[in-house]
C-alpha cells in the first residue's frame, strides 16, 4: 500500500522562476495538507484541500502561492516568481474521507526540498 | 491565532537516561497529536490524545494531555540511540479542524 508520494523529491529554481510540486495522497484519503518547514524550525501550514475544494488557505501567502487538487491527478502547490525565502522542505500530508476527517493522523510524504538560487 | 510553544528546543541525553519535552498551547485544543521526524526525513505520526487528562504508552513512550487540554508531554524512559530525532507536537483546535499547528520541536540527541 503505497504511501504519500511527493515530487520532485528535489527542485532547483532561480529566482523568478515557477516551482511546482506534486503530491498523491494516500491510496482511499481525500484530504490533502501542505506544510512548510524552514531549516531546524517546525512545520507551518499552509492549505488544506478536499478533491476540487480549497477548506482552508489561512497559511498561504497571499501572493505567488497558489494549490489545488483537481478531481484526477495529484495535488499541486504552486510557487510562481520564486525568491530566496522560499528555499524550505515542502510536505504533503493526508488523511481519510469521512465528516470528522480533519482530526484524523495526518500521513505525511517525503517531502520536496526547494533551493531557490 | 492559536500557538503552540515547545520546550525544551534541544536535549542530549546519555543512552539509558530518561527525556521529556512539553508542550503548551495558546487555546483549547481539541485534540493533540505527536509526530517524530528522522534528521532528512518527513514526520512520522506517533499518536493522538483527544479526552482532557488522556495518558497512553507505546512501549518506551508515555503520553500526556493535560486536564485543561492546552498541555501534553511525551516522555521516554530509557532512551536508546534508536530514538534520536526531533519529536514534534501538533494540535488542533476549535472548529479548524485539519489544520495542525505544530510546536518548534524538541531534537534529541542520544549519545552511547
Amino acid at each position: 500500500n503505497a504511501g504519500v508520494m511527493q515530487n520532485p523529491r528535489h527542485l532547483v529554481r532561480r529566482r523568478g522562476q515557477e516551482a511546482r510540486l506534486r503530491c498523491s495522497p494516500m491510496k482511499g484519503h481525500s484530504h490533502v495538507y501542505w506544510y512548510r518547514q524552514l531549516p531546524e524550525e517546525g512545520l507551518k501550514f499552509m492549505v488544506y484541500l478536499q478533491k476540487e475544494n480549497i477548506i482552508d488557505e489561512s497559511g498561504m501567502p497571499k501572493e505567488r502561492f497558489s494549490a489545488e487538487f483537481p478531481k484526477e491527478g495529484p495535488s499541486i502547490l504552486r510557487i510562481q516568481q520564486v525568491v530566496r525565502g522560499d528555499s524550505a522542505a515542502y510536505f504533503c500530508a493526508s488523511s481519510p474521507p469521512g465528516l470528522l476527517a480533519g482530526i484524523y493522523e495526518q500521513f505525511f510524504g517525503p517531502g520536496t526540498r526547494l533551493t531557490v538560487l | 491565532g492559536q500557538q503552540v510553544m515547545q520546550i525544551p528546543q534541544y536535549q542530549h541525553v546519555q543512552e539509558g537516561e530518561d527525556f521529556t519535552t512539553y508542550c503548551n498551547s495558546s487555546t483549547t485544543l481539541s485534540n493533540i497529536q505527536w509526530y517524530k521526524q528522522r534528521p532528512g526525513g518527513h514526520p512520522v505520526f506517533l499518536i493522538q490524545l483527544v479526552k482532557s487528562g488522556e495518558v497512553k504508552k507505546q512501549k518506551r513512550l508515555t503520553f500526556q494531555f493535560g486536564e485543561a487540554k492546552k498541555n501534553s508531554s511525551l516522555h521516554i524512559t530509557a532512551t536508546q540511540t534508536t530514538d534520536v530525532g526531533t519529536y514534534f507536537c501538533a494540535g488542533q483546535g476549535g472548529t479548524s479542524y485539519g489544520k495542525l499547528t505544530f510546536g518548534q520541536g524538541t531534537i534529541l540527541t542520544v549519545h552511547p
